[in-house]
């Protein structure tokens, strides 16, 4: 299984500033993921971070709000830009592995006050 | 104003019994299936998947069941131990071309294990 490490792993933001999570992965992947946790509440993708191209959304996520950065096959960038307290949330870079099965790593849990 | 998501289905066991977690899942064009783990502070760790072709697969003290005919999922835990205590989530993957990326999660089940 890949071995992800996300950081930061925690953060207190003040509203209207960015936090860029940065995402490493241990072997070369083809697909990464962000996702996005709320308390208490299930995941919810973000977008699929693309090596060498624009990132692909999910419907109610624009790239203003949370530009994504995938330079390689290791490494991914999430940004989450002027920051409300509803952007409260775990934020978890996930990729497919060779055999197709995804996996999560530890999260990135951010509070905006 | 509504409450959202502050209450999750909750299953509570004794230490050593079995433990079945069930999951409604929504696409019937779904082919793809996993449960993850997530324990308290921690990211989703996952457990066990099964595909669309298959009704029952094994692992280590777990077993996940599917039902496409009632798009019913479950997982099952022998020997319940208090480390087993976490939100478990089922996942859905329907058809997306070949890759597996696009998972729909369920809303987790919180499982309690009494010592």
């Amino acid at each position: 299984s890949a071995v992800i490490s996300q950081k930061p792993s925690r953060d207190i933001c003040q509203r209207g500033t960015s936090l860029t999570i940065q995402c490493q992965v241990d072997s070369q992947v083809t697909m990464m993921f962000w996702y996005r946790q709320q308390p208490g509440q299930s995941l919810t993708l973000i977008a699929t971070a693309n090596q060498g191209s624009e990132a692909t959304y999910e419907s109610g996520f624009v790239i203003d709000k949370f530009p994504i950065s995938r330079p390689n096959l290791t490494f991914s960038t999430l940004t989450v830009s002027n920051m409300s307290p509803e952007d409260s949330s775990i934020y978890l870079c996930s990729v497919e592995d060779s055999g197709n099965t995804i996996y999560f790593g530890e999260g990135s849990w951010l509070t905006v006050v | 104003g509504e409450s959202v998501g502050l209450h999750l289905p909750t299953l509570s066991v004794q230490e050593g019994d079995n433990s079945i977690i069930n999951c409604a899942y929504s696409n019937s064009a779904s082919d793809y299936f996993i449960w993850y783990k997530q324990e308290s502070g921690k990211g989703p760790q996952f457990i066990i998947d099964i595909r669309s072709n298959m009704d029952k697969r094994q692992g280590q003290r777990v077993t996940v069941l599917l039902n496409k005919t009632v798009k019913h999922l479950s997982l099952q835990i022998a020997a319940t131990q208090p480390g087993d205590s976490a939100v478990y989530f089922c996942a859905e993957n329907p058809p997306s071309g070949g890759s597996n990326y696009k998972l729909t999660f369920g809303k987790g089940t919180l499982l309690t294990v009494n010592p």
